[in-house]
């Protein structure tokens, strides 16, 4: 069936260095991706969107990257901060469906 | 505040009890989403209203029932749930426009509900 999933379970990083974290698809059809943050106790939190007809798409401190070749998604914070730690969840999908898609996710830990 | 409102956000209730989970969104969305989110799993998605409409049950057992009397609540009334169903609950709303559009849910903070 249908995946979305992610490269890393666990991403540490140092306060003021850069982050990337990554997440493969195998829907050649999904025309529409989201990256979601989930802080503990909280819900996820929608962070930045990207259509098919793009590539890149910036937003503060955040850079999503879409690859369509190799069905590849990666999200980019700049400058990585205590408060970015969190889980990190892409989410996919196709067509006019409403329904979406989430990878198992990824947790970003950032060190002092 | 994410604009999107579930209570109670802890529940705990044994086997046989029926307890009812409210979600309540205040973005003018037409759409609204109830997930179960377990640990080490994605999130999986159970029920989608669209215009108070339920267009998908995804398979979903039917000691779960979910009720929607408006575009702004959602409802999931449990009843003889079992101890596997302990997971977090997350209700999500999005605004859908003509031909699916392209627009992100929106999520609560989620029941945390254990069952004993």
């Amino acid at each position: 069936g249908e995946s979305v999933g992610l490269h890393l379970p666990t991403l540490s990083v140092q306060e003021g260095d850069n982050s990337i974290i990554n997440c493969a698809y195998s829907n050649s059809a999904s025309d529409y991706f989201i990256w979601y943050k989930q802080e503990s106790g909280k819900g996820p939190q929608f962070i930045i969107d990207i259509r098919s007809n793009m590539d890149k798409r910036q937003g503060q401190r955040v850079t999503v990257l879409l690859n369509k070749t190799v069905k590849h998604l990666s999200l980019q914070i700049a400058a990585t901060q205590p408060g970015d730690s969190a889980v990190y969840f892409c989410a996919e999908r196709a067509g006019t469906a409403s329904k979406l898609t989430f990878g198992t996710g990824t947790r970003l830990q950032v060190t002092l | 505040e994410t604009g999107v409102t579930q209570t109670p956000r802890h529940l705990v209730m044994g086997m046989t009890n029926k307890k009812s989970l409210k979600c309540e969104q205040h973005l003018g969305h037409n759409a609204m989403y109830w997930y179960k989110q377990s640990a080490k799993k994605p999130l999986e998605l159970m029920f989608v209203y669209n215009f108070k409409e339920q267009t998908e049950n995804n398979s979903v057992p039917s000691r779960f029932s979910p009720e929607c009397p408006n575009s702004s609540h959602l409802f999931l009334h449990l009843h003889t749930l079992q101890p596997e169903d302990s997971a977090l609950y997350l209700c999500a709303s999005s605004q859908v426009q003509g031909r699916g559009g392209n627009q992100p849910q929106h999520f609560g903070d989620g029941t945390r509900l254990s069952i004993l």
